[in-house]
């Protein structure tokens, strides 16, 4: 079955760092690619998708490029700032599974000033 | 522009108790999606909805769950018999009908919470 990959956390960053996440999926179709992000006390909010290889979602500053030969979708950021601590989630929508989201177990990112 | 709504957002019930969530889509998506989200998880999926139908049930989603959409609109998700093991976060999304990559939408999720 589908499946996505993330890097645990938590990541902690200073103000102005670069961040990655990194992501790897496992589809069975040809999947569209998303990161969602979870501000505390909040529910999922779209942030970027792609949903063909080599395209690249981008939002908020952060960025991810669809790669299709190495699975991934890895999200960055070139200077995050406090206000970007949240949980962020990769996830997929296949549509030989009817589109539903599947979603990797989630990365905290926590920014101090 | 009104987004997915969903209601109560916070519950606290007895085990043993009978629970119903209601989530409200944003208008003319025809899928509707249920989620559930444990504390330090991803969500993961219970079922979804094209218009009325239920297509598709997660292993998930034990006899004691009920899931419906009568009219294609609104959506019920019912837990008979709550355990403790069925306390997370239940999230309703929605979207349009897929061609891949329509967005889907969130709401702020229920609580639950059994005691």
């Amino acid at each position: 079955g589908d499946s996505v990959t993330q890097m645990e956390g938590p990541v902690t960053l200073s103000e102005e760092a670069f961040l990655t996440i990194n992501c790897t999926y496992t589809a069975t179709g040809y999947p569209s690619l998303f990161w969602y992000v979870q501000y505390p006390g909040e529910g999922l909010q779209l942030l970027l998708k792609a949903t063909k290889a080599d395209d690249k979602g981008s939002n908020k500053g952060f960025e991810a490029t669809y790669r299709k030969e190495t699975t991934s979708f890895h999200l960055e950021k070139g200077s995050v700032q406090v206000s970007d601590s949240a949980v962020y989630f990769c996830a997929l929508s296949d549509g030989a599974a009817g589109n539903k989201l599947t979603f990797g177990g989630g990365t905290r990112v926590l920014v101090k000033p | 522009d009104t987004g997915v709504s969903q209601n109560p957002r916070h519950k606290i019930t007895k085990r043993g108790q009978n629970v119903t969530f209601r989530c409200d889509p944003i208008s003319e998506h025809n899928r509707l999606y249920w989620y559930r989200q444990t504390l330090g998880q991803g969500p993961e999926f219970l079922t979804y909805f094209q218009n009325e139908a239920q297509l598709e049930k997660s292993r998930l989603l034990s006899d004691r769950f009920s899931a419906e959409r009568p009219k294609g609109s609104f959506s019920t998700l019912e837990i008979q018999r709550t355990e403790q093991g069925d306390s997370a976060m239940y999230l309703c999304a929605s979207s349009l009908d897929p061609a891949s990559g329509n967005t889907i939408y969130f709401g702020e999720g229920s609580w639950l919470t059994v005691v």
